[in-house]
């Protein structure tokens, strides 16, 4: 059981916009920055968004995070099937960092 | 280019132990705080640890506490994971991860494969 909940899986179709929900408590991202990673298959862990809604250079703006209170959420605009992949949410949690249990991303 | 490669991983026996190394490159290892990640088969991400920039702040999961050691050596360019006591739910890919000053988790190494088993 993760701290922070992700719906298990989400789909949609090439030019689409999916949206991703990651749901916590005050402890966490009601009270820190959230990140979201970016996990290819068969490849180790990408940082997608920083503090909540920032993208690192190279990070297409298709991606965006935004928070409001103890939620957060993934964006994706103009899927592409190269989107195919799982996301995390993540933030600390007082001295603990916390994942989501991850969202599986199909491109149909 | 800022590069991680852990190492170290292998089978391992349950009650055994195994020290995880990551070397650093491309970047001032002394400035970074670090952390270890790791993830079972076919699961999600779990942090495990993670060590301040001068190894003097360290904190652990729940389930590794009173088993795992994290530790760093500035000098080397290095960050480590004492596994003690392993049982077999800790068979995991072990990931190390870079936090910046803005971001948590900038940069992941490749990981390394950790199986407990008998």
């Amino acid at each position: 059981q993760s701290v922070l909940t992700q719906p298990p899986s989400a789909s949609g179709t090439p030019g689409q916009r999916v949206t991703i929900s990651c749901s916590g408590s005050s402890s966490n991202i009601g009270s820190n920055y959230v990140y979201w990673y970016q996990q290819l298959p068969g490849t180790a862990p990408k940082l997608l968004i920083y503090r909540n809604n920032q993208r690192p250079s190279g990070v297409p703006d298709r991606f965006s995070g935004s928070k409001s209170g103890t939620s957060a959420s993934l964006a994706i605009s103009g899927l592409r099937s190269e989107d195919e992949a799982d996301y995390y949410c993540a933030a600390w949690d007082d001295s603990l960092r916390v994942f989501g249990g991850g969202t599986k991303l199909t491109v149909l | 280019e800022v590069q991680l490669v852990e190492s170290g991983g292998g089978l391992v026996q349950p009650g055994g132990s195994l020290r995880l190394s990551c070397a650093a490159s491309g970047f001032t290892f002394s400035s970074y705080e670090m952390n270890w990640v790791r993830q079972a088969p076919g699961k999600g991400l779990e942090w495990v640890s993670y060590i301040s920039s001068s190894g003097s702040t360290i904190y652990y999961a729940d389930s590794v506490k009173g088993r795992f050691t994290i530790s760093r050596d500035n000098a080397k360019n290095s960050l480590y994971l004492q596994m003690n006591s392993l049982r077999a739910e800790d068979t995991a890919v072990y990931y190390c991860a870079r936090d910046s000053v803005t971001a948590s988790g900038d940069y992941w190494g490749q990981g390394t494969l950790v199986t407990v088993s008998s």
